[in-house]
């Protein structure tokens, strides 16, 4: 089947600007991450949701990044007033019930760049 | 501060030739995996070790793991140039609740043909 897909594949925004990245899981996975992963990092945990609901938000740098997840499929990350330091490639990743908390399917990112 | 820290940040070797990347981390586990990430692109999972475990294999690669010194090592054996990625090493804390990974700042091994 499917892999997880992310929309778009690279978003170029004006600061101040608001931005929404797109997340499609795998079908059928429960669990949903979003990490964000600046040039030459490793990925840093942002927000877990289970099913609907948001069961770790405490990634989120600040009250510009909100995420949700209403039907319990696709995930939605928004930021509003963007920040030259937004600037990152947004990883999403997905994983079955029941599964390890390792066993996560990653997308290939949004790459994000705030001019 | 990052749970993971690799070591070397970047590698570069001829292909056949073997490559060791390590990873350190701060606090007690119960588990640790390598990932792998091609330029520009998601993350693989390669290879998980429990804390139980000292090594792994899995075809090329070779995971060891001392809870001792809180470190982790990938080995690639006759690396090829397809081998050219960057390596992460992620924990889970397992004294606490979380659910997230904490990933290591990674290894860039560049292969040459």
């Amino acid at each position: 089947g499917a892999g997880v897909s992310q929309t778009p594949s690279n978003k170029v925004t004006e600061k101040g600007k608001y931005v929404e990245l797109r997340c499609d899981p795998i079908s059928g996975h429960t669990a949903l991450y979003w990490y964000r992963q600046s040039l030459g990092q490793g990925p840093e945990f942002l927000i877990y949701f289970q099913g609907t609901g948001a069961a770790d938000d405490s990634g989120l740098p600040n009250d510009r990044f909100f995420a949700v997840r209403p039907e319990g499929s696709v995930s939605t990350l928004k930021i509003q007033r963007t920040e030259r330091g937004d600037s990152a490639m947004y990883l999403c990743a997905s994983r079955a019930q029941g599964a390890s908390i390792y066993e996560q399917y990653f997308g290939p990112g949004t790459r994000l760049t705030v001019t | 501060s990052q749970q993971g820290e690799e070591d070397p940040q970047a590698l570069s070797i001829q292909e056949g030739e073997n490559a060791t990347m390590n990873c350190s981390y701060k606090t007690s586990i119960n588990n640790l995996q390598w990932y792998r990430q091609n330029s520009g692109r998601g993350l693989v999972h390669l290879i998980l070790i429990r804390s139980n475990e000292r090594e792994k294999h899995s075809g090329r690669l070779r995971v060891t793991l001392d809870t001792s010194k809180k470190s982790s090592s990938l080995l690639i054996t006759a690396s090829r140039a397809a081998d050219t990625a960057s390596y992460f090493c992620a924990t889970v804390a397992a004294a606490s609740s979380a659910r997230q990974l904490t990933f290591g700042s990674g290894t860039q091994l560049t292969v040459l043909p």
